[in-house]
């Protein structure tokens, strides 16, 4: 079946560094995925932070960016320089256009972000 | 502005007792609708999906079942617990059939 890979389970970064969250999907469909970050800010809801449904684009929102890059199944998480606030639990995600189960979102299992001062 | 609301927060039930959740999705019209289940340190799984009243489809065995009896609430039932129910609860909403999904604030359950 689809599959979501974080490695990560738990990131520490100094505040004003770069991050990088690892995310490899694997999709038995013939469809090209639907790609998908999502974040769980402490006493929050999980929210959609960006999404991109065409290889090779990019997407952005509150300066992080994940490229699309069906050549290494990957779609890494990036920021320039993180902030305390972006401490959270960010998750990647995908479907597959076309596939028998309406809508169904696969998961990754989550990379916790721990910012420090 | 579409706002989906989730209750209870939180549960304690014991094992062998009925359980229901509820969602309730406001400002957005025949959305599709959609349960997800969290075990602790696990990862999200979705167990329902409905794109019309009175049609709800199952995509994991969980001895639960869904409903949908109006066009914005989903409920989510059993009549027996098991231990391996507890975890988080999410339901989430859908303007199209693969379009992103928007995520309620979430129910706990701990079954003893």
């Amino acid at each position: 079946g689809d599959s979501v890979t974080q490695t990560e389970g738990q990131v520490t970064v100094s505040e004003s560094k770069s991050l990088i969250i690892n995310c490899t999907y694997s999709a038995t469909s013939i469809a090209y995925p639907n790609l998908f970050w999502y974040v769980r800010y402490p006493g929050e809801g999980l929210q959609l932070l960006l999404k991109v449904i065409t290889a090779g684009q990019k997407g952005s929102s509150r300066g992080f960016e994940a490229t699309y890059n069906k050549e290494t199944t990957s779609f890494h998480l990036q920021k320039a320089s993180v902030q305390e606030s972006d401490s959270a639990v960010y998750y990647c995600a995908l479907n597959i256009p076309g596939t028998q189960v309406v809508g169904q979102l696969t998961f990754g299992s989550g990379t916790r972000l721990q910012v420090y001062a | 502005a579409q706002t989906i609301h989730q209750w209870p927060v939180a549960e304690i039930k014991a094992v062998g007792s009925p359980l229901s959740l509820g969602c309730t999705i406001k400002g957005k019209s025949s959305p599709n609708l959609y349960w997800y289940w969290q075990a602790t340190g696990g990862t999200l799984q979705q167990l329902f999906y409905s794109i019309t009243v009175g049609q709800v489809e199952s995509v994991v065995q969980l001895n639960l079942s869904a409903s949908r009896p109006k066009d914005d609430q989903f409920i989510l039932s059993t009549e027996k617990l098991l231990l391996s129910h507890s975890g988080f609860y999410l339901c989430a909403w859908s303007p199209g059939t693969y379009a992103e999904q928007f995520f309620g604030p979430g129910t706990r359950l701990t079954v003893l």
